[in-house]
């Protein structure tokens, strides 16, 4: 695609539930972020993908927190048993191999996701 | 936690000022990157300094690094009112990591 592609972009779900957002890169693209933006808030790290490397999860913040990546493509952030703090925007980014390799992140358009 | 800190959180100018955004960082860095965002979603890469250098412009903008006080300036010249938006430094910590860190931010406004 032409772009870093998210859905849904709106997510509206009870506490207690699970969601999963999807991210998919700009093909070719080996690096893949996770970041969480809360209203008025500046970007925290989730987890970052490198190809093959096992995935840097420092950022999550709790174990109701996984990401899972297919080889290079398709990313799912989960989070299980939702709770009101967890709403926020949730970000997705690729950046490319070799000297690029996370030197320019391109950015999808977010998951607003809501928890009631 | 963050490792980048932005000034002011908030700047409001008029149009054909210049705007000047602060970020300072707390550990070593490979380079900084300054990311632009509209209306709270996507953001959009502007420019990137590595540790070696100094000073870099791209059209408009001119970013300053300066490492002995972990701390870069993003200068925006001449400024428009479709700069209005959010201006977030991001660090990449020295070492084999592509890890990026965030700042809080500076939102901007432009009045026309």
């Amino acid at each position: 695609g032409a772009g870093v592609s998210q859905s849904p972009s709106n997510k509206v779900t009870e506490k207690g539930k699970d969601v999963e957002l999807r991210c998919d890169p700009i093909s070719g693209h080996t690096a893949l972020y996770w970041y969480r933006q809360r209203l008025g808030q500046g970007l925290e790290f989730l987890i970052y993908f490198q190809g093959n490397s096992a995935p840097d999860k420092s950022g999550l913040p709790s174990d109701r927190f996984s990401a899972e990546r297919t080889g290079e493509s398709v990313s799912t952030l989960t989070i299980q048993r939702t709770q009101q703090e967890d709403s926020a925007v949730y970000l997705c980014a690729s950046s490319p191999p070799g000297q690029g390799w996370g030197e320019k992140l391109f950015f999808g358009s977010g998951t607003q996701l809501s928890v009631l | 936690s963050q490792q980048g800190e932005e000034d002011p959180q908030a700047l409001s100018i008029q149009e054909g000022e210049n705007a000047t955004m602060n970020c300072s960082y707390k550990t070593s860095i490979n380079n900084l990157q300054w990311y632009r965002q509209n209306s709270g979603r996507g953001l959009v890469h502007l420019i990137l300094i590595r540790s070696n250098e100094r000073e870099k412009h791209s059209g408009r903008l001119r970013v300053t690094l300066d490492t002995s006080k972990k701390s870069s300036s993003l200068l925006i010249t001449a400024s428009r009112a479709a700069d209005t938006a959010s201006y977030f430094c991001a660090t990449r910590g020295s070492g084999n990591t592509g890890k990026l860190i965030f700042g809080q931010g500076t939102t901007l406004q432009v009045k026309p």
